[in-house]
């Protein structure tokens, strides 16, 4: 059972090219989120999907756009990349509202992207 | 902004003594929860607290919640070196995303380090 599984886990890119994040889950999740993680600022929402076909913006959705056409996988891209997107990248997913009234997530192990 | 703030940002003991964490927040929550993140990796879910709920307990760990304060303090009793990590408060506001998906706005987090 491997949980969630970010690829890839480093990448260095130029100020404007293009790339996606891929994130997978086998856990049969309903909904799953990117985050961004920066020093001092914590973590930041960017995108989240509550089912296959469906997103919605976070806090910190400009730059990125996401896809969610399987259930298991939801995909981060950045069009043209810039400076300010150099972080940590974290996909995490969760079952939808349970009989805890929230959701529990479950954390990829992060990619770190550097935009030089 | 809704965010988290934990306090102390980081906290240096000896293996053996309790740390104490705490988090403040500016409004309602539904819930609160704390996550651990070791270094290089993704965040784990430690435990979660209801609105009216005040006090609870897992294994070494106790998590208090004070909602007229809107704070909440985690407790982790004869520390040990593996504890060393960054623990972060996520709470959960009334604010819902598209079809109901609860969002969790995470806090700078507080840097622990336990010394043999």
């Amino acid at each position: 059972n491997a949980g969630v599984t970010q690829t890839p886990k480093f990448r260095v890119l130029k100020t404007g090219q293009s790339m996606t994040l891929l994130c997978a889950q086998d856990m049969n999740h309903e909904y799953m989120y990117w985050y961004r993680q920066d020093p001092g600022m914590g973590l930041r929402l960017i995108h989240y999907s509550v089912g296959e076909g469906t997103t919605a913006k976070g806090e910190v959705p400009d730059g990125y756009n996401v896809s969610r056409l399987k259930k298991q996988n939801f995909l981060l891209g950045l069009e043209s990349a810039a400076p300010s997107q150099t972080s940590v990248y974290f996909c995490a997913s969760s079952y939808s509202l349970t009989a805890l009234g929230t959701n529990v997530l479950t954390f990829g192990a992060g990619s770190r992207l550097t935009v030089l | 902004s809704q965010q988290g703030e934990e306090d102390p940002q980081a906290l240096s003991i000896q293996e053996g003594e309790n740390a104490t964490m705490n988090c403040s927040y500016k409004t309602s929550i539904n819930n609160l929860q704390w996550y651990r993140q070791n270094s290089g990796r993704g965040l784990v879910h430690l435990i979660l607290i209801r609105s009216n709920e005040r006090e609870k307990h897992s294994g070494r760990l106790r998590v208090t919640l004070d909602t007229s304060k809107k704070s909440s303090s985690l407790l982790i009793t004869a520390s040990r070196a593996a504890d060393t990590a960054s623990y972060f408060c996520a709470t959960d506001f009334s604010t819902r995303g598209v079809q109901g998906a609860q969002k969790l706005v995470f806090g700078q987090g507080t840097r622990l380090t336990i010394n043999p």
